[in-house]
């Protein structure tokens, strides 16, 4: 079974700064695919990005970059430019095939001017 | 495009009551899914969709929790009786298909339906 992990459970940054957000994961299958969601006070799980095991460059959307180290079953979320509309929690989340999304636990982001 | 509905938005009822949640997911989109997420955690995959037969439903306890997609497009999640460890955000989600991963076919969310169980 797939286990996501986020150790830190809330993150500060100043507008303008780029942070990065933690994610560990462990499942055995070679093939699996890595997700990121914003989750902003209104409850929507908006998705974010997404990377694949295969992938071999990291993936990129917009300010949104992974950082994808395989060995290490490590897959980072940077945020470049942090603007005011970021803050929000954001969700780790991993598949395998055809089995079920399974989400960690979250890390909330708070931006201030 | 329209994105996946969800209503009601907010309920709250009294513990042995029962509930029901209604979801329309993007039109096209085979793969409906239903998820329970409780304050201070991540979403959890209560029951899985391919059109209208159920894919995987590990985690839905049945013995009060059911749920439907007659049709192959919108669904609603029961839960009777309820109790107090309901309380949480129900997620509707939807996605092209079951193998979720590559460009285009990713799972799409609904704004949650918050319950409220006292």
């Amino acid at each position: 079974a797939q286990k996501i992990t986020q150790t830190q459970p809330g993150m500060f940054v100043q507008e303008k700064e780029a942070v990065t957000l933690d994610c560990t994961y462990d499942t055995s299958d070679p093939s699996y695919g890595l997700f990121w969601y914003k989750q902003p006070s209104s409850g929507e799980m908006i998705f974010l990005i997404y990377q694949g095991s295969y992938d071999q460059q990291n993936a990129t959307e917009g300010r949104y970059s992974l950082n994808f180290q395989k060995a290490r079953k490590s897959a980072n979320l940077v945020i470049s430019a942090s603007q005011l509309g970021d803050s929000a929690m954001y969700f780790c989340a991993v598949n395998t095939g055809f089995q079920k999304l399974v989400f960690g636990t979250g890390t909330r982001l708070l931006v201030s001017p | 495009e329209a994105g996946v509905a969800q209503s009601p938005r907010y309920k709250i009822i009294e513990k042995r009551q029962s509930v029901a949640f209604w979801c329309n997911p993007i039109s096209g989109h085979a793969t409906l899914y239903w998820y329970q997420q409780i304050l201070g955690q991540g979403p959890k995959l209560l029951i899985q969709f391919q059109n209208n037969g159920v894919v995987d439903d590990s985690q839905l306890p049945k013995d009060r929790f059911s749920a439907e997609r007659l049709k192959g497009v919108d669904s609603t999640l029961k839960i009777q009786p309820a109790k107090l460890e309901d309380s949480a955000v129900y997620l509707c989600a939807s996605s092209q298909g079951p193998n979720v991963g590559g460009p285009g076919n990713t799972i799409y969310f609904g704004e949650g339906s918050w319950l409220t169980v006292v």
